[in-house]
C-alpha cells in the first residue's frame, strides 16, 4: 500500500530556531496537506497543497508541494514555543478518492 | 462556526461491553470520516462516508466494528463487543468537497477525539 515516510521523527530546537521537515514517498500524490496536533487535541489543518510545484505560506510556516508529486515539506521560520506539537504530513492519490494517507508524525520539542 | 463536535471526550469500559461513538460533523461537509490514533499504528482511516454512504470500509478491523450515519449530521461509531486492543483515541473528520478550475479541493477538519480505554 501506500506509505508516506515522514523525518525527522522527532526534532530538538532552540526558540528562534528555524525548522524543517519533509515527507517523501514512492507513489505520486495529487494533494498533500499538513496539520498540527497539540496533546489532547485533534490534528488542526496548517497547509494544504494541490499543484505540483506549488510554494505556500502561513504566516512563519511554509510549505512546498514537490515537483515530482512524490514528496512535500514543511517549514517553520522563527520557532516559538507554541509550535511545539507533532507535526503530520497527509496526502491523497486520486480525484474522487478521498482517502488521505499519513505519515508517522514528527514531534517537536524546543529546549528552553 | 462549530467544528466538528465528537462525544464523550472520554470513555473508559470493560472487556466485553459495547462502545458508541458520536460525531457531528461541520454543517455543509458532504463528507465524514473515522480514524483510529495509537502510538504504534499513527492515524487509521477506518471508514468514510459521502453524502451519507459509506464508501469504503476498507479500514474497520473486523465485525465487531461498525459505522453509520444516519443523518449528515450525525454519524456513529459502534464496537461490540469492545476488547483491550481497541484502546486508543478515535477520530472524526469531515470535509467539504469543491471544485474550481479543474481541480478537487477536500480539506479535512478534525474532531477533538474520543479516547477509549478498554480494561
Amino acid at each position: 500500500g501506500q506509505q508516506l515516510n515522514q523525518s525527522p521523527q522527532s526534532m530538538f530546537i532552540q526558540e528562534g530556531e528555524d525548522v524543517s521537515m519533509n515527507c517523501t514517498s514512492s507513489s505520486i500524490f495529487n494533494t498533500w496537506l499538513w496539520y498540527k496536533q497539540d496533546p489532547g487535541e485533534g490534528p488542526v489543518l496548517l497547509i494544504a497543497l494541490y499543484k505540483a510545484g506549488e510554494l505556500t505560506s502561513n504566516g512563519r510556516l511554509t510549505a512546498q508541494f514537490g515537483i515530482t508529486r512524490k514528496d512535500s515539506f514543511l517549514n517553520i521560520s522563527a520557532s516559538i514555543p507554541s509550535d511545539v506539537g507533532i507535526y503530520f504530513c497527509g496526502a491523497r492519490s486520486n480525484f474522487g478518492n478521498e482517502k488521505l494517507t499519513f505519515g508517522t508524525g514528527t514531534r517537536l520539542t524546543i529546549i528552553p | 462556526d462549530a467544528g466538528v463536535i465528537q462525544s464523550p471526550r472520554h470513555e473508559v469500559t470493560e472487556m466485553g461491553q459495547e462502545v458508541t461513538l458520536r460525531c457531528k460533523p461541520i454543517s455543509g461537509h458532504d463528507y465524514l470520516f473515522w480514524y483510529r490514533q495509537t502510538m504504534m499504528r499513527g492515524l487509521e482511516l477506518l471508514i468514510y462516508f459521502n453524502n451519507n454512504v459509506p464508501i469504503d470500509d476498507s479500514g474497520m478491523p473486523e465485525d465487531r466494528f461498525s459505522a453509520k450515519m444516519p443523518n449528515a449530521s450525525f454519524s456513529t461509531l459502534k464496537i461490540q463487543p469492545s476488547e483491550p486492543r481497541d484502546s486508543a483515541v478515535y477520530f472524526c473528520a469531515s470535509s467539504p468537497l469543491y471544485k474550481r478550475q479543474g481541480l478537487s479541493y477536500n480539506e479535512q477538519f478534525f474532531g477533538p477525539g474520543t479516547r477509549l480505554t478498554v480494561l
